[in-house]
């Protein structure tokens, strides 16, 4: 079966710190994809990054930054200087690969992140 | 290039009433797939549909069903509603297989009195 579990239900910031939010998966598929959304109050999913799973090599995207470790079954995401902005609940997900298809989206129960001014 | 819409964004209904909901895919986008989220929870996949036929189903009940049309656009049908039913219904494109990603709408909120 496959699972996402992001530990963390709700993390509040003071603007310009440091954030990362925590995303472990389980699978026994050996393709698969990983992603990162995000969610603002208007409730649409935002795209942030897709991984697959046979490239492991961390991606920076500004002040985003996501570290893929198999080893742990982990894909994390940290927020460098956040920004008030940056307020909205993140999901972390999976989702397979079969047929040439990618499957559908597995997602955690998401993490609420409040920056403050 | 349009993104994905739907319609409505709001909906109040009656325990045991039926609704639809619509979505529009983006534009070149060939597969719909609809999730529901309870408040507080992520989202949990119904199905999806490729050329106008379902191809993949979550553990939802037949009274959850669908449809796409030619033009690509999909439905979502929900007969004989139930109080847990009340959630954020979100519609996702994409290209043939998931390729390129998913796109998502911003939903419609049913609430079920």
């Amino acid at each position: 079966a496959q699972k996402v579990t992001q530990a963390q239900t709700e993390i509040s910031v003071v603007e310009k710190e440091d954030v990362t939010l925590d995303c472990v998966y389980e699978t026994r598929d050996t393709t698969y994809y990983l992603f990162w959304y995000k969610q603002p109050p208007s409730g649409e999913l935002v795209f942030l990054i897709r991984r697959n799973s046979f490239d492991e090599q961390n991606e920076i995207s500004g002040r985003y930054s996501w570290n893929f470790q198999k080893s742990t079954s982990s894909f994390n995401f940290t927020i460098t200087a956040s920004q008030v902005v940056d307020s909205a609940v993140y999901f972390c997900a999976l989702s397979g690969f079969y047929g040439g298809s990618q499957g559908n989206l597995i997602f955690g129960k998401g993490t609420k992140l409040s920056v403050k001014p | 290039e349009t993104g994905v819409t739907q319609s409505p964004t709001h909906l109040i209904k009656t325990r045991g009433q039926q609704v639809t909901l619509r979505c529009s895919s983006q534009s070149g986008h060939n597969t719909v797939s609809w999730y529901q989220q309870a408040l507080g929870q992520g989202p949990q996949f119904i199905f999806q549909y490729y050329r106008e036929e379902e191809n993949g189903r979550g553990n939802f009940p037949p009274r959850f069903s669908g449809l796409q049309f030619p033009n690509y656009s999909s439905e979502l049908n929900v007969n004989a509603l139930e109080l847990d039913d009340s959630a954020l219904y979100l519609c996702a494109s994409s290209l043939e297989g998931g390729l390129g990603g998913y796109t998502f709408g911003s939903g419609t909120r049913l609430t079920v009195v």
